[in-house]
């Protein structure tokens, strides 16, 4: 198993530039999401997705754009990429949500992160 | 709403030392946490977690915490610190949505 993969791993934009993050993870997981990492900050959820063809808004959403078209990929575009989008992006996969019971469902599993800079 | 608190950005400690990380969290309801540990240029790593079973909850390296209801913490503690202990810790918390709420981190720094 490879877990969760994360393509690039690094980059560098212009300003105003588009690009998207690709994550895949072959763990048959529900949910996926994506986060940014800025120093002092810790991670900060951008979107996330309970399933394939949903997706949904996290706490920093303005400025990316996601889809979950297959259940092992959720992409992560930024259709005009600006300084302040300079960070650590990082992708995560889970079972999903489940109860006391299946606190197994719960943990999330990490990639290595795609640095990108935006100049 | 759920919230974590991480006093200290960097802790120093020497080899062999006790390690002690803060933790505190905000919620109405018993919560779902976790301790997460970076090692430079790598992704995140689950160390541990809290899901009520236990108020004593043992992890992956020698690493602990303990639950607190009347502190509302979850501190993470470790006898004695090695020099690949070294990274940077962040506690969390589960919302309701099963997303993660990150604290800002802590960077452990292990002097020989």
């Amino acid at each position: 198993n490879a877990g969760v993969t994360q393509t690039p791993k690094f980059r560098v934009l212009k300003t105003g530039q588009s690009m998207t993050l690709l994550c895949a993870q072959d763990m048959n997981h529900e949910y996926m999401y994506w986060y940014r990492q800025d120093p002092g900050m810790g991670l900060r959820l951008i979107h996330y997705s309970v399933g394939e063809g949903t997706t949904a808004k996290g706490e920093v959403p303005d400025g990316y754009n996601v889809s979950r078209l297959k259940k092992q990929n959720f992409l992560l575009g930024l259709e005009s990429a600006a300084p302040s989008q300079t960070s650590v992006y990082f992708c995560a996969s889970s079972y999903g949500a489940g109860s006391r019971l299946k606190s197994s469902y719960n943990e999330q599993f990490f990639g290595p992160g795609t640095r990108l800079t935006v100049l | 709403a759920q919230s974590v608190t991480q006093l200290g950005s960097h802790v120093s400690v020497s080899e062999g030392a006790l390690v002690l990380l803060r933790c505190n969290y905000s919620s109405s309801v018993p919560p779902y946490l976790f301790w997460y540990v970076q090692y430079p240029n790598q992704g995140l790593q689950l160390l541990l977690k809290y899901t009520s079973a236990a108020t004593l909850v043992k992890g992956i390296n020698g690493f602990e915490a303990e639950f607190k209801k009347s502190e509302t913490s979850f501190h993470l503690t470790k006898p004695s610190a090695h020099m690949s202990d070294a990274a940077e810790y962040f506690c969390a918390a589960l919302t309701g949505a099963n997303n993660l709420f990150f604290g800002t981190g802590t960077r452990l720094t292990v002097i020989p």
